[in-house]
């Protein structure tokens, strides 16, 4: 079945650090791919996606993600993090019609 | 910018209530999904709709849920017979088009409460 992994439950960054958020998934040999922001009281907004193509994709508000077919992932970067950032990041995979969310992960950024 | 409206925010209802959730997609889009999540779980899909019919549902989706779209700006989702584990946080999705190349649209979701 397919599953959507994100290891880290929380992560804790400083503003101005850099930023990677991990995501693994489990279906597909071409997967398509997508990392979703929410912000509190929020929908979820996407970030960026991966349908096939170059390995680095790049996204709003600065972030880029790069697929590695070797090892099933998709990790989310930011090479300098902004408070602004903090949010809860949702890996997410699709899957015929519908999609495979991730579990979230929760960043909190210190100043 | 189009966004994809839920109504209300927060509902709180007692266990065996049936509750109705609103959605507005986006004027031109034509699929709509419902997602739920339960506080510290992951977002799961509920259900696909597209041309008046369910396209796909999940094995949550069981005969307490229905969704129609009464008018054409409207999408809803009922509950019959709320249980305490209906609460969640339930998202509405739109998109163009079907499959992964068209994006989903989220709304800001209803926050369902079951006492």
């Amino acid at each position: 079945a397919q599953s959507v992994t994100q290891p880290d439950i929380h992560i804790t960054v400083s503003e101005g650090a850099s930023l990677e958020l991990r995501c693994n998934y489990s279906y597909g040999a071409t997967p398509y791919l997508f990392w979703y922001v929410q912000s509190p009281g929020q929908g979820l907004q996407l970030l960026l996606k991966y349908f096939s193509g170059d390995t680095l994709v790049q996204g709003i508000k600065g972030f880029e993600a790069e697929f590695k077919r070797s090892q099933s992932s998709f990790n989310l970067r930011k090479p300098s993090v902004h408070w602004s950032d903090a949010a809860e990041y949702f890996c997410a995979e699709s899957y015929g019609n519908k999609l495979v969310f991730g579990a979230g992960t929760i960043l909190r950024v210190k100043s | 910018e189009p966004e994809v409206t839920q109504t209300p925010s927060h509902q709180v209802t007692q266990m065996g209530q049936e509750v109705i959730l609103r959605c507005v997609p986006i004027s031109n889009h034509l699929y709509f999904y419902w997602y739920r999540q339960i506080l510290g779980q992951k977002v799961e899909f509920l259900v696909s709709f597209y041309n008046n019919e369910i396209s796909e549902k999940s094995e949550i989706f069981d005969d307490q849920f229905s969704v129609e779209r009464p008018d054409g700006s409207n999408f809803t989702l009922k509950i019959r017979s709320t249980k305490l584990e209906d609460s969640a946080m339930y998202f509405c999705a739109s998109a163009v088009g079907q499959g992964a190349r068209n994006e989903q649209f989220f709304g800001p979701g209803t926050r369902l409460t079951v006492l």
